[in-house]
């Protein structure tokens, strides 16, 4: 149970061009999926807390107009990276919890962005 | 601001030994640990995790929960060097998760 498909895995892209990626929860109703990046040889960052319904929430320094999130339904989230550059690229990682005070995150395989 | 700190590493250990991740903790507050790991290129994947003070085992792992010295450890007996990748250690704090930076292990064959 508690499985998170992430979609695509990898994609490149042209400077200016915008990239959409999805995150479903297979098997169970997700409320609130986690959207992350990371950088190579580093930590994991948290972007966004997506919220089914409603805006998300995005973490201090994370342009809200640039990466766009919808969560419109419970099993469902998006990422657009809009106006990508260079700088974009990175391995960007949905999860999602079943809920309840010690739910573990469940992650998606990772989307690996290159942006040319 | 709540902090999860690890060691990052390289820790190096030999095939067959027990390699020991730790990880410590801020906010005394917490109720859940966890433990990723990840290996080059992929996302995080659950390993273990715990609630209770004490030991929890599951095969050849084995967490470590100490909450009045606000630590958590994970113990890998007969170590492979298909265990080398990054162990992540995640703490769940009210309803944020907040990640440690990970600690990188090379089992060497």
């Amino acid at each position: 149970g508690a499985v998170v498909s992430q979609h695509p895995s990898r994609v490149i892209c042209k400077s200016g061009t915008s990239v959409k990626i999805e995150c479903r929860s297979l098997d169970f109703q997700a409320t609130t999926m986690f959207w992350y990046r990371q950088f190579p040889k580093q930590s994991l960052m948290l972007m966004a807390t997506s919220n089914e319904g409603s805006k998300a929430t995005y973490e201090q320094g994370v342009e809200k107009d640039k990466f766009l999130i919808n969560h419109a339904s419970l099993t469902l989230s998006t990422l657009t990276v809009t106006s990508a550059h260079p700088e974009d690229s990175s391995f960007y990682i949905c999860s999602a919890t079943l809920g309840g005070s010690n739910s573990p995150l469940h992650f998606g395989n990772g989307t690996r962005l290159t942006v040319t | 601001q709540k902090e999860v700190e690890q060691n990052s590493g390289p820790l190096s250990v030999p095939e067959g030994a027990i390699a020991s991740l730790n990880c410590t903790y801020s906010d005394r507050g917490s109720q859940s640990f966890f433990w990723y790991r990840q290996y080059s290129g992929k996302s995080p994947e659950l390993i273990m995790f715990i609630y209770s003070n004490g030991d929890k085992e599951d095969g050849r792992f084995t967490a470590q929960l100490n909450k009045a010295s606000q630590y958590v450890s994970l113990l890998i007996r007969d170590s492979q060097p298909s265990d080398s990748a990054t162990y992540l250690c995640a703490v769940m704090s009210g309803q944020n998760f907040v990640f440690g930076p990970g600690t990188r292990l090379s089992v060497l064959p």
